[in-house]
């Protein structure tokens, strides 16, 4: 069965902080590994990964994958109150065309 | 603009009834999935259709069910056999690797 886990459950940091979110999985048959914030309702999409190594930015959010440990991290530089969100990560299997199976979230609250 | 549209955005149901949630999308994507999310446990998949008329059971199929009619709706079932219904339900659909979101239906029960 596959499985996401993401760590830690919830954070709590001060605007200007540095946080890195863990997510590990075990699939059959890597696909990809999206993230996702999610601050009200509908999650939005924040980096698709499907090669190790490659580092993908986007202003202060950056994110790797690494395939032979079976991981990946976000992190977020300069943290501000709008990054309080929960951050979702998700993973899909070949098999199982686009289905994507999600860890439990980590929730992140930034302090003024 | 392209998007998916769930609706209710709350409902509210009595022990024993029926509830239908609505998604709509008009965004020409051949899939569409329904999540189930509860505190501190993330997204749990109940639902998925890669095509018109086709549908799998996802994880936490028990008590739920799809239809697949028309290629830009998706509409939920919360049975009565489904024993813990209050979550929140998400919607979303797929063409290729992404994910595009509703903006879920917080169901409660009363």
């Amino acid at each position: 069965e596959d499985k996401v886990v993401q760590s830690p459950l919830s954070l709590v940091v001060h605007e200007g902080d540095t946080v890195t979110l863990n997510c590990s999985y075990e699939v059959t048959n890597f696909r990809s590994l999206l993230w996702y914030k999610q601050e009200k309702k509908a999650p939005t999409f924040l980096f698709m990964l499907t090669s190790s190594g490659i580092e993908k930015k986007s202003g202060r959010l950056s994110s790797i994958l690494d395939k032979k440990e079976l991981f990946s991290i976000l992190n977020i530089t300069a943290t501000q109150t709008g990054d309080s969100a929960i951050y979702l990560c998700a993973v899909g299997n070949m098999e199982y065309g686009n289905k994507l199976v999600f860890g439990a979230g980590t929730i992140l609250r930034v302090k003024s | 603009d392209g998007g998916i549209t769930q609706s209710p955005k709350y409902l509210f149901r009595k022990e024993g009834q029926n509830v239908t949630l609505s998604c709509e999308q008009n965004l020409n994507h051949d899939a569409m999935y329904w999540y189930r999310q509860d505190p501190g446990q993330g997204l749990r998949l109940i639902y998925y259709s890669q095509i018109v008329n086709d549908f799998q059971k996802g994880d936490i199929a028990e008590g739920y069910s799809v239809s697949r009619e028309k290629k830009e709706s998706f509409p939920l079932t919360v049975t009565s056999a489904q024993k813990n219904p209050t979550a929140f339900y998400l919607c979303a659909s797929s063409m290729g690797f992404g994910y595009t979101f509703g903006s879920g239906t917080r169901l409660t029960v009363v």
